[in-house]
């Protein structure tokens, strides 16, 4: 079975440009997440699905960033304009649900680099 | 809300030693999963081990077993006959009872070094 998928796995861009990342969870899996990840920190979430549903974006930076998750499976996280700060890992990962007991399972990750 | 803290950055350990990650959390929950995650450095995270907070026993995978105290809310992670393969952060992580409020939160990791 495929894991959670990502890309592009690198981006290198400069500032104010904008970028945009894809995540395809595993299938049948309902809820999707994406955390953002600085160096020598933990993941922290920035936005939860359920379906196609946002349910919790209380944490994405709406001024600049923006998700969408069309017909509840692939997802694409953007940032417009980027900043320097935005250099990190995006992680997307997915669980069959929302209940805590499930397992969530994670991508290799998009590491941004904005010059 | 709830805080994971790891106060080990890094760690070192000889290969087939043992070796214990610390992890302590704060939560006014009751009933709530904790669980260690590992990123080696290609850095996919995978699901080490998980605990139910209303389960007393000690969760057991293979090499890898939890110490769960809920009265002091500390959940370290021991790993037994260490292997090169072992080398990667450790990422301790608090979740709450589920529902929509529900998310992971994470410690800062331990960097963990399998030396031959």
């Amino acid at each position: 079975e495929a894991g959670v998928v990502q890309s592009p796995r690198y981006k290198i861009i400069e500032k104010k440009q904008p970028v945009a990342f894809w995540c395809n969870p595993i299938s049948g899996h309902n809820t999707l997440y994406w955390y953002l990840q600085n160096l020598g920190q933990g993941p922290e979430l920035l936005i939860r699905y359920e379906n196609e549903e946002a349910v919790d974006d209380s944490q994405l930076p709406k001024d600049r960033f923006s998700a969408e998750r069309l017909k509840g499976v692939d997802s694409t996280l953007k940032i417009q304009p980027a900043e320097l700060g935005d250099s990190a890992v995006y992680l997307c990962a997915s669980s069959l649900g929302l209940a805590a007991q499930e397992t969530q399972y994670f991508g290799p990750g998009t590491r941004l680099l904005v010059l | 809300a709830q805080t994971v803290t790891q106060s080990q950055p890094e760690m070192s350990v000889q290969e087939a030693e043992t070796v214990t990650l610390s992890c302590t959390y704060d939560t006014s929950e009751n009933n709530y999963y904790l669980f260690w995650y590992k990123q080696p450095p290609s850095r996919q995270m995978i699901l080490v081990i998980r605990q139910e907070a209303y389960k007393q026993q000690n969760a057991t995978e293979n090499r890898f077993s939890v110490n769960f105290q809920k009265a002091a809310k500390s959940f370290s992670l021991k790993i037994s006959d260490s292997q090169l393969g072992d080398t990667a952060m450790y990422f301790c992580a608090f979740g709450g009872s589920g529902g929509s409020n529900y998310k992971l939160t994470f410690g800062k990791g331990t960097l963990l070094t399998v030396n031959p």
